[in-house]
C-alpha cells in the first residue's frame, strides 16, 4: 500500500531551537518525495523535492530508502516557519501525510 | 501572472442539494487535479485531467461526484446530491506537464471550503 506517515499533529519549539518534523511512507517502487507547506492564510506550496536535494529556506530533507524516511529538518527555527506541513509521496499522483503543524515561539 | 484560482471561497449547502465548484488552472497548464481533505484525515486525490481528459479519475469516492473540463481550461466539480460526508476543503492544482517531468510541479488552489448540513 502507498502511504505517508507523519507521527506529529503538532510539533512547538522556541525560534533558534533545532526542528525535525517526521515523515515515513510506503511504497514498493522507486519514491519521489516532497514537503509542502501551508503557511496561515496562504495556499499549498511547494517547499522541496527531495530529488532536487536543495536547502529552501534553511530546510534540508533527506530521503533514507532503508528507513523509508524523508524528515524535515533546520538547525534554527524561525517565527516564521510557523505553518502546517505536509510529507507527499509522488507516484502517478500525490499522496499526502496528514501534515505536521509546526509552531515556533518568539 | 495569476495563480490557480478557485470558487466559490466557501459554501454551505443542505443535504441533498448540488454544489458546483469551479477551478481556474494556471494558463497554459494541461494538467488539472482535484483533491480534498474530510475533517481530521488526509487530502486526497480526486482525479486528473490531461487538457480536456481525464487521465485518472480513481480517487472519486462515487458517482455523485462529476468532474468535467471542458476545452480543457477551467474544470467543474458537481457534488449531486451532496452529503453530510462530503463536507471538507476541495484543493484543484495545475501543472505544466505530466508526471515525471521537470514542469510537474503542482500549483494548488486556495480550496474552496464545502459544508453540508
Amino acid at each position: 500500500a502507498q502511504r505517508v506517515t507523519q507521527p506529529e499533529k503538532l510539533l512547538s519549539v522556541f525560534k533558534g531551537a533545532p526542528v525535525e518534523l517526521k515523515c515515513n511512507y510506503s511504497y514498493s517502487g522507486s519514491p519521489e518525495l516532497f514537503w509542502y507547506v501551508q503557511y496561515s492564510r496562504q495556499r499549498l506550496q511547494l517547499l522541496l523535492r527531495h530529488i532536487s536535494r536543495e536547502s529552501i529556506k534553511g530546510f534540508t530533507a533527506d530521503l533514507n530508502k532503508g528507513e523509508t524516511s524523508f524528515h524535515l529538518k533546520k538547525p534554527f527555527a524561525q517565527e516564521e516557519d510557523s505553518a502546517m506541513y505536509y510529507c507527499v509521496l509522488g507516484t502517478d499522483k500525490l499522496i499526502f501525510g496528514t501534515g505536521t503543524r509546526l509552531q515556533v515561539f518568539p | 501572472e495569476a495563480g490557480v484560482t478557485q470558487f466559490p471561497s466557501h459554501s454551505v449547502i443542505e443535504k441533498g442539494q448540488t454544489v458546483t465548484l469551479r477551478c481556474d488552472p494556471i494558463s497554459g497548464h494541461d494538467n488539472l487535479y482535484w483533491y480534498r481533505r474530510v475533517m481530521g484525515k488526509e487530502i486526497k486525490f480526486l482525479l486528473h485531467f490531461v487538457k480536456e481528459s481525464k487521465q485518472d479519475e480513481s480517487g472519486m469516492p462515487n458517482n455523485r461526484f462529476l468532474a468535467e473540463r471542458t476545452g480543457g481550461t477551467y474544470s467543474t466539480l458537481k457534488v449531486q446530491p451532496a452529503e453530510l460526508e462530503d463536507s471538507g476543503v476541495y484543493f484543484c492544482a495545475s501543472s505544466q506537464d505530466g508526471w515525471g517531468t521537470s514542469t510537474d510541479t503542482q500549483y494548488f488552489g486556495p480550496g474552496t471550503r464545502l459544508t453540508v448540513l
